[in-house]
């Protein structure tokens, strides 16, 4: 069974700084790998999604992520964050016909 | 385009009761999962649905159930509650057959408290 691991619990940034989120994945096979956001009270939203192709995807509020098979990474990055970015990081991966699997989470805090 | 919805967004039971929370996916959408999301434990799947069929299963007891109505509605019962079945759950419904393998819409999600 395919698994995530994200390094990092909790990430504080400064406003307008850069960011990176880690996420590594363990499979032998293709998978499929995807970035949830989880604001305050809220469900989860999908910010981006590898299936296949280039492996630099891009993604909604100017996220992007960079899929490594050979380091079996999926990070995700953001050139400047806004306070608004402050919220919860999933990491989730699958394979065609099975259930999506999260990582544990990253908080992300942007401090003003 | 009306999004997953949830219901109720709040609920608080006693040990021993049971309770069934709802979800309505986006229009078009006919496969449905469903995670328990905690502090503790993250985001642990539960049940896939796909056109009123289980497609996963989670490492759950069999106190969790779920079902899938003929239009795409999905319901999960959880019996004989206990403390630690405390948690947000959430339903996810997508587009294609596989929620694995698309994108998967959240609802917000129903708080259970269990006392």
């Amino acid at each position: 069974a395919q698994s995530v691991t994200q390094l990092d619990s909790q990430v504080p940034v400064f406003e307008e700084a850069p960011v990176e989120l880690r996420c590594n994945y363990s499979s032998s096979v293709s998978v499929y790998l995807f970035w949830y956001v989880q604001y305050p009270n809220q469900g989860l939203q999908l910010l981006l999604k590898y299936l296949s192709g280039s492996t630099l995807v891009k993604g909604i509020n100017g996220f992007e992520a960079e899929f490594n098979k050979s380091q079996t990474s999926f990070h995700l990055r953001k050139p400047s964050v806004h306070i608004s970015d402050t919220a919860e990081y999933f990491c989730a991966v699958s394979r065609l016909g099975e259930k999506l699997t999260f990582g544990t989470g990253t908080r992300l805090t942007i401090i003003p | 385009k009306a999004g997953v919805t949830q219901t109720p967004r709040y609920l608080i039971k006693t040990r021993g009761q049971q309770v069934t929370l709802s979800c309505s996916p986006i229009s078009g959408h006919r496969s449905v999962s469903w995670y328990q999301q905690t502090p503790g434990q993250g985001l642990q799947f539960l049940f896939e649905y796909f056109s009123e069929t289980q497609r996963n299963k989670g490492n759950f007891p069999g106190r969790f159930s779920g079902r899938q109505f003929s239009n795409s509605r999905s319901e999960m019962n959880v019996s004989t509650l206990e403390l630690g079945d405390s948690a947000l759950y959430l339903c996810a419904s997508s587009l294609v057959e596989s929620i694995g393998a698309g994108e998967a819409f959240f609802g917000q999600g129903t708080r259970l408290t269990v006392v």
